[in-house]
């Protein structure tokens, strides 16, 4: 079976924080993709990231960063310097060739950035 | 390049009426995917449509059904509509099935 679990509901900081959001999966496929979509209040899924299994790279991207450990089954995502425009649902996704590639979401955490 | 558009962008239904909901895949996309995500919760795999043929199935029941047409674009059917279904649709189109999706705004069903 297929699951993503994103074990923080709610997360607050104040501007300029750093924050890491977790998210760890869990899959018998050997290639796999994971995913970090936002979801603003506006209700888009907005794509952040998509990393294969075979690629444990670190990724930065501006303010935001991913670290990806296989070792433990988790793929967390870290913003630096915390803006307002931040704020949003963040979820965490994962597909394998086993269930079609169909996501597999995680329930989300909400980021309050408060100014 | 259009993304992906959906509509209509809300909805309001009764229960045991039938609804369809629309979605125009992005260019060169040939594969569409149905998402239903209740409130505080994340989207749920509804079904997935590859060149006009449905391509895995989530747990759903029958009386969600779809279609793919030949320019790519999708329907999401629910009939017999009942209370639970009140949610935000979310269709969804890639270029293949390992290939990242791009999500629409999303259709708001509220059924009362």
């Amino acid at each position: 079976a297929q699951k993503v679990t994103q074990a923080q509901t709610e997360i607050s900081v104040v501007e300029k924080e750093d924050v890491t959001l977790d998210c760890v999966y869990e899959t018998r496929d050997t290639t796999y993709y994971l995913f970090w979509y936002k979801q603003p209040p506006s209700g888009e899924l907005v794509f952040l990231i998509r990393r294969n299994s075979f690629d444990e790279q670190n990724e930065i991207s501006g303010r935001y960063s991913w670290n990806f450990q296989k070792s433990t089954s988790s793929f967390n995502f870290t913003i630096t310097a915390s803006q307002v425009v931040d704020s949003a649902v963040y979820f965490c996704a994962l597909s394998a060739l086993s269930g079609t590639y169909k996501y597999i979401f995680g329930t989300g955490t909400r980021l309050k950035v408060l100014a | 390049e259009t993304g992906v558009t959906q509509s209509p962008t809300h909805l309001i239904k009764t229960r045991g009426q039938q609804v369809t909901l629309r979605c125009s895949s992005q260019s060169g996309h040939n594969t569409v995917s149905w998402y239903q995500q209740a409130l505080g919760q994340g989207p749920q795999f509804i079904f997935q449509y590859y060149r006009e043929e449905e391509n895995g199935r989530g747990n759903f029941p029958p009386r969600f059904s779809g279609l793919q047409f030949p320019n790519y674009s999708s329907e999401l059917n629910v009939n017999a509509l009942e209370l639970d279904d009140s949610a935000l649709y979310l269709c969804a189109s890639s270029s293949g099935g390992n290939q990242p999706q791009h999500f629409g705004d999303g259709t708001r069903l509220s059924i009362l």
